[in-house]
């Protein structure tokens, strides 16, 4: 099994407060992900980091930051938590870049956030 | 963001018998990877593909990489219950897009 490790595996926490979540790697990739996951929509990209300090948004952006100042370790921080952010993230790493040939994603066990 | 199209739904089925589910796109991709996530759990990796027309097994486990580069296929021979999850196929262009998967129930 790939070495991710994602923190807390559970939360619950009120609106509008801010809430992290942390993964970590110990398998030295250069790209991670978060993903989150809800019925019918499948994994959707939040924020992806392809090296310390570079992160780019994906197509659920909104209301979500990142910071990568380590290569093992990616966060995800809801500033101020809605409901609409109740669902279960996952971390994903990745050797190189989505698209080139051989790349494969690795995922963390997934944390999840319930937003009342 | 990318479509992948991915059937059935779900399937119940009788544990003992083979299981089928394709994946397709609208674009063409250079790899297609079936993931299988259990319940509380992350996508788990089962089977990666490179190439058009690229038949690879894992155990009962075989997968397929369609001709046209758009689709692909997950067959799962002689079921048994820990078969059951949620197998998801992925691609890859500038991101990694997976479908919105297939759930597998294995009637004991």
């Amino acid at each position: 099994d790939a070495g991710i490790t994602q923190s807390p595996r559970h939360k619950v926490t009120e609106t509008g407060t801010p809430v992290t979540l942390r993964c970590h790697q110990t398998e030295n990739h250069r790209y991670m992900y978060w993903y989150r996951q809800d019925p019918g929509h499948g994994l959707r990209l939040i924020h992806y980091s392809y090296g310390v300090k570079d992160t780019d948004k994906g197509e659920v952006s909104d209301g979500y930051s990142v910071s990568r100042s380590k290569t093992e370790d990616f966060l995800l921080t809801l500033e101020s938590a809605t409901s609409s952010q109740t669902s279960v993230y996952f971390c994903a790493i990745s050797e190189s870049r989505a698209g080139t040939g051989g790349t494969e994603a690795f995922f963390g066990q997934g944390t999840r956030l319930t937003v009342v | 963001g990318q479509q992948l199209n991915q059937s059935p739904q779900s399937m119940f089925i009788q544990e003992g018998e083979d299981v089928s589910m394709n994946c397709t796109s609208s674009s063409i991709f250079n790899t297609w990877l079936w993931y299988k996530q259990d319940p509380g759990e992350g996508p788990v990796l089962l089977i990666a593909l490179y190439k058009a027309g690229e038949l690879t097994s894992n155990g009962r486990l075989t997968a397929q990489f369609g001709i046209t580069r758009k689709d692909s296929f997950l067959n799962i021979s002689a079921s048994i219950p820990s078969d059951v999850g949620i197998y998801f196929c992925a691609n890859t262009g500038n991101q990694f897009y997976f479908g919105t998967g297939t759930s597998l129930t294995v009637i004991p």
